[in-house]
């Protein structure tokens, strides 16, 4: 089945830069979405964008979506430490499932 | 704080036995998912119920199972327990029986089996 894979598995940056994190997937999609985990917590949904789209922004975030390439990227700017989370894409599956890649492990330090 | 609740919070039980872990949704949500998240394979999507019926089934295994209640909380049963079903086990739920929206994750029970 189709799964996003995140890259890099694990970032570490000073507080105050940005943070980008890649996801690819492997088959078609309707829509793309983002989530935030911190430590044994609930994953808090970030931002979604569909298929049609290949930008979009919330806040401090920024999300693309390449269908061609069949990846998408976030880009946190002006990190902070309470950013340090994990972070995964989501893919549909056409059969009503949610398929959760690997995750990227980011590190914000004062 | 997302809404949806889970009940207990920590497990701690022995292989082979069977235990019960207890889902809120939302208020006014109408599906509920499950899921597994362990250090080996990340974070399986077990399965949805909508509105009380089962609606899209991932890698659940055929020793657990789940119902989704009239008044719409979920149940999720596992039984003949393994220590590899040690996991986190979340709930989250959404208005509508579809994926492409966003899902509200409660804050998990954690499974050990000894």
């Amino acid at each position: 089945s189709q799964q996003g894979e995140e890259d890099p598995q694990a970032l570490s940056i000073q507080e105050g830069e940005n943070a980008t994190m890649n996801c690819s997937y492997k088959t078609s999609i309707n829509n793309l979405q983002w989530y935030r985990q911190n430590s044994g917590r609930g994953l808090v949904h970030l931002i979604l964008i569909r298929s049609n789209e290949r930008e979009k922004h919330s806040g401090r975030l920024r999300v693309t979506l390449d269908t061609s390439k069949k990846s998408s990227s976030l880009l946190i700017t002006a990190s902070r430490a309470a950013d340090t989370a994990s972070y995964f894409c989501a893919t549909d599956d056409s059969s009503y499932k949610l398929i959760f890649g690997s995750g990227t492990r980011l590190l914000v330090r004062p | 704080d997302s809404g949806v609740t889970q009940t207990p919070k920590h497990l701690i039980t022995a292989t082979g036995q069977r235990v019960t872990l207890r889902c809120s949704p939302r208020s006014g949500d109408l599906s509920v998912y499950w899921y597994q998240q362990s250090l080996d394979q990340g974070l399986q999507f077990l399965i949805q119920y909508y509105n009380g019926e089962e609606r899209a089934k991932g890698n659940i295994l055929e020793r657990f199972s789940a119902q989704q209640f009239p008044d719409l909380h979920s149940e999720l049963n596992l039984s003949s327990l393994e220590l590899g079903d040690s996991a986190l086990y979340f709930c989250a739920s959404s208005p509508q029986d579809r994926i492409d929206n966003e899902q509200f994750f409660g804050p998990g029970t954690r499974l050990t089996v000894l």
